[in-house]
């Protein structure tokens, strides 16, 4: 079954409007998850790593501001995409491992399709 | 013209055949790797994974081949069935423990 569990999973608003996606360790703690951003037909890009407790590490060329990211607990994580516009329709994606400095996969939730109008 | 990443390589098998996708990885020092399909309208799932170690290793159904002296990585399904119809990602974990991801390859199985 699933072990990351992502909501909501589609996400239609109008431009200007803030988003909240949350993302969940279901059944183990995460102290680290990430979270990335998928174009159709492309590969997933790191955008930030979420750091429980902590404030979160962006990627180069992600603007923190627009994309607020909260790690409040050890198995949520939110990504907030403030005032979102059309260019920031795509399909978000986060992630979380069972150990983020062992041999151990990460686990991925089903993504959120936001669309800005 | 093309637009870069907007063709995403794809592989067309028979239902039955063996399937093979292949992956170079840039980062020398990447000592973590794995596959992941991904379905249409959903988040990556883990197939396999391998450690820089090693060369081979094999699941059920599938098998990792790990060449780091041309850092290649390859993906072998055995049997291929619809079910396995989807985008096939490798990625690599540098010393910075993130997952870089290559472009895909999509695998259509025909039936």
């Amino acid at each position: 079954g699933a072990v990351v569990s992502q909501h909501p999973s589609w996400v239609i608003c109008k431009s200007g409007t803030s988003v909240k996606i949350e993302c969940r360790s279901l059944d183990f703690q995460a102290t680290t998850m990430f979270w990335y951003r998928q174009f159709p037909k492309q590969s997933l890009m790191l955008m930030a790593t979420s750091n429980e407790g902590s404030k979160a590490t962006y990627e180069q060329g992600v603007e923190k501001d627009k994309f607020l990211i909260n790690h409040a607990s050890l198995t949520l994580s939110t990504l907030t995409v403030t005032s979102a516009h059309p260019e920031d329709s795509s399909f978000y994606i986060c992630s979380a491992g069972r150990g983020t400095y062992s041999n151990q996969p990460q686990h991925f939730g089903d993504g959120t399709r936001l669309s800005i109008l | 013209g093309e637009s870069v990443g907007l063709h995403l390589p794809t592989l067309s098998v028979q239902e039955g055949d063996n399937s093979i996708i292949n992956c170079a990885y840039s980062n020398s020092a990447s000592d973590y790797f794995i596959w992941y399909k991904q379905e249409s309208g959903k988040g990556p799932q883990f197939i396999i994974d391998i450690r820089s170690n090693m060369d081979k290793r094999q699941g059920q159904r599938v098998t990792v081949l790990l060449n780091k002296t041309v850092k290649h990585l390859s993906l072998q399904i055995a049997a291929t069935q619809p079910g396995d119809s989807a985008v096939y990602f490798c990625a690599e974990r540098g010393s910075n423990y993130k997952l870089t991801f290559g472009k895909g390859t999509l695998l259509t199985v025909n039936p």
